[in-house]
């Protein structure tokens, strides 16, 4: 399959504590996205990368989120001393970039308790 | 507060009826996507549409972008229980680089 994949696929962390997720995009797409998925909502956009740089960061993004593409293939995002309303799906998307299609990963389904 | 409203929130119908559903924006989108989403997964890219007016057809299911480009339609022809899920639009901007979503249809095809 050679579609993106993001490991974990859930994740159950105490308040306080950091943790980090992993995403691989589609080998050949040079750009790379997160988002957030709140229970009854659709995909808040959170950042984003062409290749390695990254060009564009939501407001949604605290101080105590950050996000890597070191090698402009996978990606890492991190949250710092987790709150319970960091609980939510996180989702990663790839695509080229002259191109308006999105294509997304299965997520990673995290819970603060 | 969603750019993108979506109508129905939620939709229960029978199997082999006929529905629609809507994406509305007082925004101008340079492309729209839509995706369905099943619970614990991520959204699957249906079709993008990038011209005003423009009807695309995938199998039983016809998407039309509106002539100013700020809203779309998805129909369903004799719906199935396969289709149940989460339907998503998104809208891509000028810049490319921020897709707004709609909180979603959430669709049930009763067998």
């Amino acid at each position: 399959d050679t579609g993106v994949s993001q490991n974990p696929r859930h994740k159950i962390t105490k308040r306080g504590q950091n943790v980090t997720f992993r995403c691989d995009p589609i080998s050949e797409h040079n750009r790379l996205y997160w988002y957030r998925q709140t229970l009854g909502q659709g995909p808040e956009f959170l950042t984003y990368f062409q290749n390695e740089a990254q060009l564009e960061k939501s407001r949604l993004l605290s101080d105590r989120f950050s996000a890597e593409r070191p090698k402009g293939s996978f990606s890492t995002l991190e949250i710092q001393r987790t709150e319970q309303g960091d609980s939510a799906m996180y989702l990663c998307a790839s695509s080229l970039s002259n191109s308006y299609e999105q294509y997304f990963g299965p997520g990673t389904r995290l819970t603060v308790t | 507060t969603q750019l993108l409203e979506q109508s129905p929130q939620f939709l229960s119908i029978q199997e082999g009826e006929n529905l629609t559903v809507y994406c509305n924006s007082s925004s101008v989108f340079s492309s729209l996507q839509w995706y369905r989403q099943e619970p614990g997964e991520g959204p699957v890219l249906l079709v993008t549409v990038v011209t005003g007016g423009e009807v695309k057809k995938l199998k039983r299911l016809t998407f039309q972008f509106g002539d100013a480009r700020k809203d779309s339609s998805l129909h369903i022809t004799a719906a199935q229980p396969g289709d149940t899920g989460l339907y998503l639009c998104a809208g891509s901007s000028y810049n490319n680089n921020d897709m707004r979503f709609g909180a979603g249809t959430r669709l049930t095809v009763k067998p």
